[in-house]
């Protein structure tokens, strides 16, 4: 069964770092296509990096710079190091695996809460 | 880059009724990397529709995808209880990679 089960999240001050993880299992992370999507409370989804099963990565402008995206193949997890952290990256981050033939997030994980404030 | 509008933003309607939701993109999107999502209070996104209409696994034949070109429809025949959420539309876009989702419609109930 795929499992995708994210954390890390947390408070934060503005300017602070934080890195979360997303712990995949029933598939290879290192074989997939993953990628971050967050969702600010009480609003939308917003797609925030992807990573290639090579390596490549590609992320939106509103965390380009700041944010790094990785993956540790020996645990089979997906991470997301996020740096200056700014108010408006408050969010619920998603880890999911991408179908890149269909353009697709076909599994989710639940998300953790990433909450910048002073 | 593609911007999708979504209509209505809610959509008030009573179990067993038929719900059209519609998707519009800025410009012409290929119609393999058209997908559509369900989301409840408190839970992840759900696929349901891949290649603007292709069902997910494990996903009813009460939902149905169509369009082509700038214009998506997400149909449910016959709503169940179950069904009250809210959609969004998502397209992936290869210049630069990346995907951009629709602001959602929520169904509601009347």
């Amino acid at each position: 069964e795929v499992q995708l089960v994210e954390s890390g999240g947390g408070l934060i001050q503005p300017g602070g770092s934080l890195r979360l993880s997303c712990a995949a299992s029933g598939f290879t992370v290192s074989s997939n296509y993953m990628s971050w999507v967050r969702q600010a409370p009480g609003k939308g989804l917003e797609w925030v990096s992807v990573i290639y099963s090579g390596g490549t990565t590609y992320y939106s402008d509103s965390v380009k710079g700041r944010f790094t995206i990785s993956r540790d193949n020996s645990k089979n997890t997906l991470y997301l190091q996020m740096n200056s952290l700014r108010a408006e990256d408050t969010a619920v981050y998603h880890c999911a695996r991408v179908r890149i033939s269909w353009g697709i997030l076909d599994f989710w994980g639940q998300g953790t809460l990433v909450t910048v404030s002073s | 880059e593609i911007v999708l509008t979504q209509s209505p933003g809610t959509l008030s309607l009573s179990p067993g009724e038929r719900a059209t939701l519609s998707c519009r993109a800025s410009q012409s999107v290929s119609s393999s990397y058209l997908a559509w999502y369900q989301q409840k209070p408190g839970q992840a996104p759900r696929l349901l529709i891949y290649g603007a209409s292709n069902r997910a696994t494990g996903i009813p034949d009460r939902f149905s995808g169509s369009g082509s070109g700038t214009d998506f429809t997400l149909t449910i025949s016959r709503l169940e209880p179950e069904d009250f959420a809210v959609y969004y539309c998502q397209q992936y876009g290869n210049s630069p990679p990346g995907f951009t989702f629709g602001p959602g419609t929520k169904v509601d109930i009347k």
